[in-house]
């Protein structure tokens, strides 16, 4: 069983859908990351978080460490959203470990 | 702007053929990170960098090598060893080797066999 488990796999929305991709891990963490993978493969970081929620624009990342979980929620969805969402937790060992990914594709 | 610079973007290696991944970052960030992506997989460490002349073995380090002489550069060798190197290759960094700091990451570099 991997330490970071990320659901659903595969996301197809109409624009204008709420979203809400999970990640679940089974190890003690100091922070997770929430990560946005382009088409073209580049990385960008979206939120890290050791708390609570946190709020960026259009995207919610909430995380609930007694039940070693996270969710990152998009709301009014849109077609440049289409990307591949990955959570990573930092172990309190330091080496980040991270899920497998979740493909959004959001339709017109 | 700061920034990590992976180069480079698409690299084609030959059988039994050494070939290095750069990457360079302005960042002044002591941790760096060399992670191997295969299609639909999470990215899996290759090796890992705390400190200028130190770093550890990742996850995958076998057929890979790397140096660290420069607190900036952590280039990644692909070796002749590695038997199945086509991948997608991106290098990150972190402010320190702690958990709680986010890493950056570079565009990435993919890797074919010809």
């Amino acid at each position: 069983k991997n330490e970071v488990e990320q659901s659903p796999q595969n996301l197809t929305a109409q624009e204008g859908e709420f979203i809400t991709i999970n990640c679940s891990y089974s190890v003690g963490i100091s922070a997770l990351h929430w990560l946005q993978q382009h088409p073209g493969g580049g990385i960008v970081s979206l939120f890290m978080l050791s708390s609570g929620k946190k709020k960026h624009g259009r995207l919610i990342a909430t995380i609930n460490i007694q039940e070693k979980h996270s969710s990152l929620h998009i709301t009014a969805s849109h077609p440049r959203d289409s990307a591949v969402y990955i959570c990573a937790v930092n172990p309190n060992a330091g080496k980040s470990t991270f899920g497998d990914g979740t493909t959004l594709t959001v339709k017109p | 702007d700061g920034g990590i610079t992976q180069s480079p973007k698409y690299l084609f290696r030959k059988e039994g053929q050494n070939v290095t991944l750069s990457c360079e970052q302005n960042l002044n960030h002591d941790a760096m990170y060399w992670y191997r992506q295969d299609p639909g997989q999470g990215l899996r460490l290759i090796y890992y960098s705390q400190i200028v002349n130190d770093f550890q073995k990742g996850d995958i380090a076998e057929g890979y090598s790397v140096s660290r002489e420069k607190k900036e550069s952590f280039p990644l060798t692909v070796t002749s060893a590695q038997k199945n190197p086509t991948a997608f290759y991106l290098c990150a960094s972190r402010l320190g080797g702690a958990g709680n700091q986010p890493q950056h990451f570079g565009d990435g570099t993919r890797l074919s066999i010809l």
